[in-house]
């Protein structure tokens, strides 16, 4: 079956402007999950979704980064004013959200600032 | 709190000889702990869970882990390397208590090298 997909895979963009990344998950997966994965680093965890709300966005850096998933399925990361700082890979991963306890990651969509 | 420590960022191991990447651990509850892979231009993938059943895990491709709580570390070893072994591997950790519903905090992780 098919699995996680983001687009778009690359994405390059100015300095303060807006940029939304997207993610569709497993068919079936309640919770989603988007994480960023600087260079050289493990991905950090952004924002999980269980359904359509948003149960944990400790992750989120500051008010310039939103995501939504208002039909509990696909979500849409949403960036304004990017920065420099703002570059790297967004991951994105769903599960069940139950004791199968694995999350399935996509590709990821690699952003860069310029 | 929760967190993972990667002990190396980087091995090199020749091939068909045995692979250790090492990772201790820090969790308030009792963890659930994971090994992802990561090949380049490629997603993340699991290669073995532990939680909380028994302490020595088996995943894919002939790789395994052990819980030890005594010495809060989570190793993963293989007994022979292959060629397409090399990749990224994060040790990563979530709490147990809600069975999965859980951001997982990574290691920095580390590039395993295989030398022909």
């Amino acid at each position: 079956g098919a699995g996680v997909s983001q687009t778009p895979s690359n994405k390059v963009t100015e300095k303060g402007k807006y940029v939304e990344l997207r993610c569709d998950p497993i068919s079936g997966h309640t919770a989603l999950y988007w994480y960023r994965q600087s260079l050289g680093q493990g991905p950090e965890f952004l924002i999980y979704f269980q359904g359509t709300g948003a149960a944990d966005d400790s992750g989120l850096p500051n008010d310039r980064f939103f995501a939504v998933r208002p039909e509990g399925s696909v979500s849409t990361l949403k960036i304004q004013r990017t920065e420099r700082g703002d570059s790297a890979v967004y991951l994105c991963a769903s599960s069940f959200g139950d004791f199968r306890n694995e999350q399935f990651f996509g590709p990821g969509t690699r952003l860069t600032v310029l | 709190a929760q967190s993972v420590t990667q002990l190396d960022s980087h091995v090199s191991v020749s091939e068909g000889t045995p692979v250790l990447l090492r990772c201790n651990y820090s969790s308030s509850y009792s963890p659930s702990l994971f090994w992802y892979v990561q090949h380049p231009n490629k997603g993340l993938q699991l290669l073995l869970k532990y939680t909380s059943a028994a302490t020595l895990v088996k995943g894919i491709n002939g790789f395994e882990a052990e819980f030890k709580k005594s010495e809060t570390s989570f190793h993963l070893t293989k007994p022979s390397a292959h060629m397409s072994d090399a990749a990224e591997y994060f040790c990563v950790v979530s709490p147990e208590a809600n069975f999965g519903n859980e951001k997982l905090t990574f290691g920095t992780g580390t590039r395993l090298t295989i030398i022909p």
